[in-house]
């Protein structure tokens, strides 16, 4: 089964500071992460994925993630938030070799910037 | 370039009522997937499509939940009875293929009373 947690309901940061939202998972094979965000008032949109290559993968908006095998982590980051940053952000799942073709997500975080 | 429609946007129905959701995708996008989204809660997928065929429903409540794409464009997913519980956003995505990246609508949020 393929299962990813998200362990904080809530991140807060103050503007200009670095962020970090976090992502485990559960797969029994290798894993496509993904990350997307949810802004108030609109759609769920893709950050950023990582399928194989390099463990560093950015995306838009000057957010990254980091993959770590050993730790099954995909944290989401930032070098410095914005007040536009903040929305509810989820991180997604789908292990590669179990056959299922569909993604799991997490609960979500969200993620408060203060000016 | 549009984006994924859905209709309606709103929906309050009486439990054991029928209720219906639109969906049309991107043009092109081969990939099309039904979420359910709880209050508080991440989306649930309950079906994914690729073309016309049926990919996923491991998730879909077959007893009262139906959903099809005809010509592998628009789709449907219909709730029949509703029961309480099912009071959530629909989220209708599409895709051009397998892990590729997801293009949300806005959702249906469906009350049941």
């Amino acid at each position: 089964a393929q299962s990813v947690a998200q362990p904080e309901d809530q991140v807060n940061v103050a503007e200009g500071n670095p962020l970090t939202v976090k992502c485990t998972y559960s797969v029994s094979g290798n894993p496509y992460l993904f990350w997307y965000v949810q802004y108030p008032n609109r759609g769920l949109q893709f950050l950023l994925k990582y399928i194989t290559g390099d463990n560093l993968v950015k995306g838009s908006y000057g957010f990254e993630a980091e993959f770590n095998k050993s730790q099954t982590s995909f944290h989401l980051k930032k070098p410095s938030a914005l007040v536009s940053d903040s929305a509810l952000y989820f991180c997604a799942v789908r292990d590669m070799d179990t056959g299922r073709r569909a993604l799991t997500f997490g609960s979500g975080t969200r993620l408060q910037v203060q000016p | 370039e549009a984006g994924v429609a859905q209709s309606p946007r709103y929906k309050i129905i009486e439990k054991r009522q029928s209720v219906a959701f639109w969906c049309n995708p991107i043009s092109g996008h081969a990939t099309l997937y039904w979420y359910q989204q709880i209050l508080g809660q991440g989306p649930k997928l309950l079906i994914q499509f690729q073309n016309n065929g049926v990919v996923d429903d491991s998730q879909l409540p077959k007893d009262r939940f139906s959903a099809e794409r005809l010509k592998g464009v628009d789709s449907t997913l219909k709730i029949q009875p509703a029961k309480l519980e099912d009071s959530a956003v629909y989220l209708c995505a599409s895709s051009l293929g397998l892990d590729q990246k997801q293009y949300f609508g806005p959702g249906t949020r469906l009350t049941v009373t």
